[in-house]
């Protein structure tokens, strides 16, 4: 497609659930960023990626988040033991290297995750 | 840590009006800046950006104002439109890393017909 996909569009776990959400980059974006947007506010990065390679991961909250991009496109994120608190959107974004993060930057439409 | 924040969570307009979002922004070491619009149910899509070098950058229907003296952004749409509604983000990034962007947390623009 010729777009960022993401997948699934809405997910609901239960507490204590482990989830893991997907980012189909558009293809030849060797950069791929992901933030977490909670309700109201803006989104917040939590990962990136250069290819196959997970350059900064200073945003991700806790141990129990975990991305990665094994063959430098697609990427999945993973929550393991999910809390209340990681309810939000998360947002995929890609990029062709030294691309502005202007009109440089592509985003998905999210995947919208409620934890009960 | 440094954060671009917002004045104004809520903007309405009447239709045919000028709207005008204004941010404030604290990262000195940032030297490119974004507006993003997000409509309900998608990611944020590119409006308008201005490097630092600027202090005025004109698209269709859009100008970004940058006072770096006082660290101020605004976002300045002319002849509001209903499809302008939405949420809109101001920005930061910094050129010499991998554009890593920094959002606030933004002005839900209200366009009454």
């Amino acid at each position: 497609g010729a777009g960022v996909s993401q997948s699934p569009r809405y997910k609901v776990a239960k507490r204590g659930q482990d989830v893991a959400l997907r980012c189909d980059p558009i293809s030849g974006h060797v950069s791929l960023f992901w933030y977490q947007q909670a309700l109201g506010q803006g989104p917040e990065f939590l990962t990136y990626f250069q290819n196959e390679a997970q350059l900064d991961k200073s945003g991700l909250p806790s141990d129990r988040f975990f991305a990665e991009r094994p063959e430098g496109s697609v990427s999945t994120l993973k929550i393991q033991r999910t809390q209340q608190e990681d309810s939000a959107v998360y947002l995929c974004a890609s990029s062709l290297p030294r691309q502005g993060a202007g009109d440089g930057y592509t985003f998905g439409s999210g995947t919208r995750l409620t934890v009960v | 840590g440094e954060s671009v924040g917002l004045h104004l969570p809520t903007l309405s307009v009447q239709e045919g009006d000028n709207s005008i979002i204004n941010c404030a922004y604290s990262n000195s070491a940032s030297d490119y800046f974004i507006w993003y619009k997000q409509e309900s149910g998608k990611g944020p899509q590119f409006i308008i950006d201005i490097r630092s070098n600027m202090d005025k950058r004109q698209g269709q229907r859009v100008t970004v104002l940058l006072n770096k003296t006082v660290k101020h952004l605004s976002l300045q749409i002319a002849a509001t439109q209903p499809g302008d509604s939405a949420v809109y983000f101001c920005a930061e990034s910094y050129s010499g890393g991998y554009q890593k962007v920094t959002f606030g947390t933004g002005t839900k623009l209200q366009v009454i017909p």
